[in-house]
């Protein structure tokens, strides 16, 4: 059974501040790895995704991945009320296939 | 530039009947991946389809559900007497190649009576 967990909040962090979402996984197969970002009622939207161990940035987003450890993250800096989300791993499994964790829900206080 | 477009947004049907559920993908994609979330629950994949095939079935249930991706027209995700427990959100995804990030529709909300 293939896992993804995901710490499930609500994480709250002031606008302003450095938002940090964890995430880990069973299938050490996975090769790729997927952030999406999930307003409520609303379809997921990719974030970020990264391939390598270490560190990739995006604008205000910076995602980490530590194979070794089966670890990813996902660093929001200069955090916005905008950003107040869920915030969903998917690790990919195999070619195509993603396993989802069930999110993380960020409130970002004004 | 249009996205991934699935119809209908919402769908209310009775116990017994059938759901049909559509999805276009992006222009250029013709990699079509569907996904089921239910109710706090994570997205769950279901069905993997290139243009007339099936690639990869096994998140599907064996018996009701059935999915298809013809040369022409959109896929199509049908549920056969339907029940309770097949209330959800499903989602639609596409890529270019199946190593490309999937992007996804705004889903469908299934609701059974």
């Amino acid at each position: 059974q293939k896992e993804v967990e995901q710490n499930s909040g609500p994480l709250s962090v002031p606008e302003g501040a450095i938002a940090s979402l964890n995430c880990t996984y069973s299938d050490r197969g996975s090769q790729s790895f997927f952030w999406y970002r999930q307003y409520s009622g609303k379809s997921p939207e990719l974030i970020m995704f990264i391939y390598s161990n270490g560190d990739k940035e995006d604008g205000r987003f910076t995602a980490q991945l530590n194979k070794a450890s089966q670890y990813v993250s996902l660093l929001i800096r200069d955090s916005q009320p905008s950003d107040s989300a869920t915030y969903l791993c998917a690790p990919k499994t195999g070619s195509y296939q993603l396993t989802f964790g069930k999110g993380t829900k960020l409130s970002v206080i004004p | 530039n249009a996205g991934v477009m699935q119809n209908p947004r919402h769908l209310v049907r009775r116990r017994g009947q059938e759901a049909r559920l559509r999805c276009s993908p992006m222009k250029g994609h013709s990699h079509v991946y569907w996904y089921r979330q239910l109710p706090e629950e994570g997205l769950k994949f279901m069905v993997y389809l290139q243009k007339e095939n099936i690639i990869d079935e096994s998140g599907m249930p064996k018996e009701r559900f059935s999915a298809e991706f013809p040369k022409e027209g959109p896929s199509i995700l049908r549920i056969q007497q339907v029940v309770r427990g097949d209330s959800a959100a499903y989602f639609c995804a596409s890529s270019p190649t199946d190593t490309q990030p999937q992007h996804f529709g705004d889903g469908t909300r299934l609701s059974i009576l």
